[in-house]
């Protein structure tokens, strides 16, 4: 079985706090994303990666950034956390270069205070 | 850019009716196309999903899904849903091979009511 783990299922943070959300998949996928999920507007890509320290923006990486330093790990970073930010953040990763679906992890649920 | 639509974002239904929610997206080109669900308080499960070959495709739970390409449409149904049914439904569309990730839908809240 595939397993997308995110490091933290809930976190509380204050307001411009540096926050790392980790994200670890054990299936050697060369893909893997960023989603934040907010009621009413479904999940949206804030960042994805395809490749050991390559990154690519999604459709809203304002006040994000991304770390990939090995396959397997995949790192968000919100550099100085605003409330606008409170959300659940999803992790997820497929395959690349055959149809695959994408697995996700659990979430973490962040506040900023 | 592309993007997906789903028709409802609240539905009701009483135990045993039929279920019909909609999804449509907005790309010429060669899509893979998902319905994912989320029960309260859990994460995102894959429901279904198409690649290719037979445009109804069956899923998990009594689900099944139509791709109707001359529509850009992926309905997801059901004949007679249940209370535990009760849920977040997400259509999702894998745009150019998945090089993208998947583009979500805003989703469909679902309340089964007993």
């Amino acid at each position: 079985d595939v397993k997308v783990t995110q490091s933290s299922r809930y976190l509380v943070k204050r307001t411009g706090e540096k926050v790392f959300l980790e994200c670890v998949q054990d299936m050697d996928h060369e893909n893997m994303f960023w989603y934040r999920q907010d009621p009413g507007l479904g999940l949206r890509l804030i960042y994805f990666s395809y490749d050991v320290k390559m990154k690519e923006k999604g459709d809203i990486p304002e006040g994000y950034s991304v770390s990939r330093e090995k396959k397997e790990r995949f790192s968000l970073i919100l550099e100085s956390a605003s409330t606008n930010q409170t959300s659940m953040y999803l992790c997820a990763s497929n395959q690349q270069g055959r149809v695959s679906e994408a697995f996700f992890g659990q979430g973490t649920r962040l506040t900023v205070v | 850019a592309q993007s997906v639509s789903q028709h409802n974002h609240h539905v009701i239904l009483s135990e045993a009716a039929s279920l019909e929610l909609g999804c449509n997206y907005s790309y010429g080109g060669t899509v893979n196309l998902f319905w994912y669900v989320q029960y309260p308080g859990q994460h995102l499960q894959l429901l279904l999903k198409y690649f290719s070959g037979d445009p109804l495709v069956k899923g998990i739970k009594g689900f099944e899904a139509e791709f109707i390409k001359s529509k850009f449409s992926f309905n997801l149904r059901k004949p007679s849903v249940q209370w535990s049914d009760t849920a977040e439904y997400f259509c999702a569309v894998m745009f150019r091979g998945g090089a993208d990730g998947l583009t979500f839908g805003k989703g469909t809240h679902l309340i089964i009511q007993p």
